[in-house]
């Protein structure tokens, strides 16, 4: 059974608090992919991975960043975390080749920024 | 760009009755689609998808949905719904040929009543 893991299912931090959120895919996807989830705004891409080392920004990437050092690991960096960052974050994984851009997603994490 | 509208913020079926939940898209070719359901506090789960030929697919769960090209649309529908169908349903379309991202409608979440 392909499988999406996130580190946490909840997180509280405080504000100024450095944020790490984990996201490992088992199915040897190129793509991985970072979402914020809010009421009645549906998912935001924050930030998208193609390959090791590659990114590119999403919709909405300030106050965010990324890294992948290896392929099955992609993580999700809130470098001074603030109040207006409690959401729910969502990660997806994607192949390349033949999957018609169809995400597998993880359970998500929901993180409060006190 | 992409993009997708989902009308309906929320609807409210008895358990039983028959369920459509909309879906439209604008997009100048061919697009993927996609919808996926996520019950509360968890991830997204994959119903269906269309990449090609009929335009009837069969999903998950008793859930169908029609791409209709000349309405622009891909609603979903399941002639019967269970108590367990409470949840939050989301569309997305992706590019064929073009970027490996998804865009997702900002979702419909469906009450069930007994």
């Amino acid at each position: 059974d392909v499988k999406v893991t996130q580190s946490s299912r909840y997180l509280v931090k405080r504000t100024g608090e450095k944020v790490f959120l984990e996201c490992v895919q088992d199915m040897d996807h190129e793509n991985m992919f970072w979402y914020r989830q809010d009421p009645g705004l549906g998912l935001r891409l924050i930030y998208f991975s193609y390959d090791v080392k590659m990114k590119e920004k999403g919709d909405i990437p300030e106050g965010y960043s990324v890294s992948r050092e290896k392929k099955e690991r992609f993580s999700l960096i809130l470098e001074s975390a603030s109040t207006n960052q409690t959401s729910m974050y969502l990660c997806a994984s994607s192949r390349v080749a033949g999957s018609y851009n169809e995400q597998f997603f993880g359970p998500g994490t929901r993180l409060t920024v006190l | 760009a992409q993009s997708v509208t989902q009308p309906d913020i929320h609807i409210t079926v008895s358990e039983g009755a028959s369920l459509e939940l909309r879906c439209n898209y604008s997009y100048g070719a061919t697009p993927y689609l996609f919808w996926y359901v996520q019950s509360p506090g968890q991830g997204l789960q994959l119903l269906l998808k269309y990449f090609s030929g009929d335009t009837l697919v069969q999903g998950i769960k008793g859930f169908e949905a029609e791409f209709k090209r000349s309405q622009s649309s891909f609603n979903l529908r399941k002639p019967s719904v269970h108590w367990s169908d409470a949840a939050e349903y989301f569309c997305a379309v992706g590019a064929k040929g073009g970027s490996e991202k998804l865009v997702f409608g900002k979702g419909t979440k469906l009450t069930v009543n007994p």
